[in-house]
């Protein structure tokens, strides 16, 4: 079993819809979690950035964090077709957080 | 602004032929690191440099070698390329240490390799 779990996509949408994306994970000992986009040919891009459960929101973006489920989302509201990319979630633990563990990526299609 | 340079974008080389990529940075973050992204594939941590202290992950192949000569450069040598060895190749930067712990990685745009 992988640490971290999600969903390859791709998922399409159209514009302005709300979008949700999610991974799931296997080791409670996570505790802090990044959300990075990766458009085609460039580097990963930080987006969100949480340490442990709740909520945090950026413009149109927002990362929950549910411990007790072992479960990360984001969302991102009124999506444009410049949000279409790849989005990996990752997540490191309080005693080694130089070793991310990252999911394999969702890819996103906005559509016009 | 503050950012992580990879060079070359692109980098073409035959089967067993040596090849360096290189990293450099300008925020001043003391923790460096290597990853291998194959397509629609999370990426695979190689190696990281906390200030000069290497740390190798155990399923990382002899063939690949780093060297970080300052703060700002660090370099991906792969001794003898293979086919698999094709892949996107992510450098990336952190701030770490006492009060700074779980700060977010940074990357750059990667160096894609091609093998011939």
């Amino acid at each position: 079993q992988k640490e971290v779990e999600q969903d390859p996509g791709p998922l399409s949408v159209p514009e302005g819809a709300i979008v949700s994306l999610n991974c799931t994970y296997s080791n409670s000992a996570f505790q802090y979690f990044m959300w990075y986009r990766q458009y085609s040919r460039k580097g990963p891009e930080l987006l969100m950035y949480t340490y442990s459960s709740g909520n945090k929101e950026d413009g149109r973006f927002t990362a929950q964090v549910d411990k007790s489920s072992k479960y990360i989302s984001l969302f991102i509201r009124d999506s444009q077709p410049s949000d279409s990319a790849t989005y990996l979630c990752a997540m490191s633990l309080v005693y080694n957080f130089n070793k991310f563990y990252f999911g394999s990526g969702t890819k996103l299609n906005v559509k016009p | 602004d503050a950012m992580v340079i990879q060079n070359p974008r692109y980098q073409v080389t035959q089967f067993g032929k040596p090849v360096t990529l290189s990293c450099s940075q300008t925020l001043n973050h003391n923790v460096m690191y290597w990853y291998q992204q194959k397509s629609s594939q999370a990426p695979k941590l190689l190696f990281h440099y906390y200030d000069k202290d290497f740390n190798n992950e155990a399923d990382t192949p002899d063939n690949f070698q780093s060297r970080r000569p300052n703060t700002s450069f660090c370099f991906l040598d792969i001794r003898s390329p293979g086919l698999g060895d094709a892949a996107m190749y992510l450098c990336a930067t952190s701030r770490t240490g006492t009060g700074a712990e779980g700060q977010p990685q940074h990357f750059g745009d990667g160096t894609r390799l091609s093998i011939l």
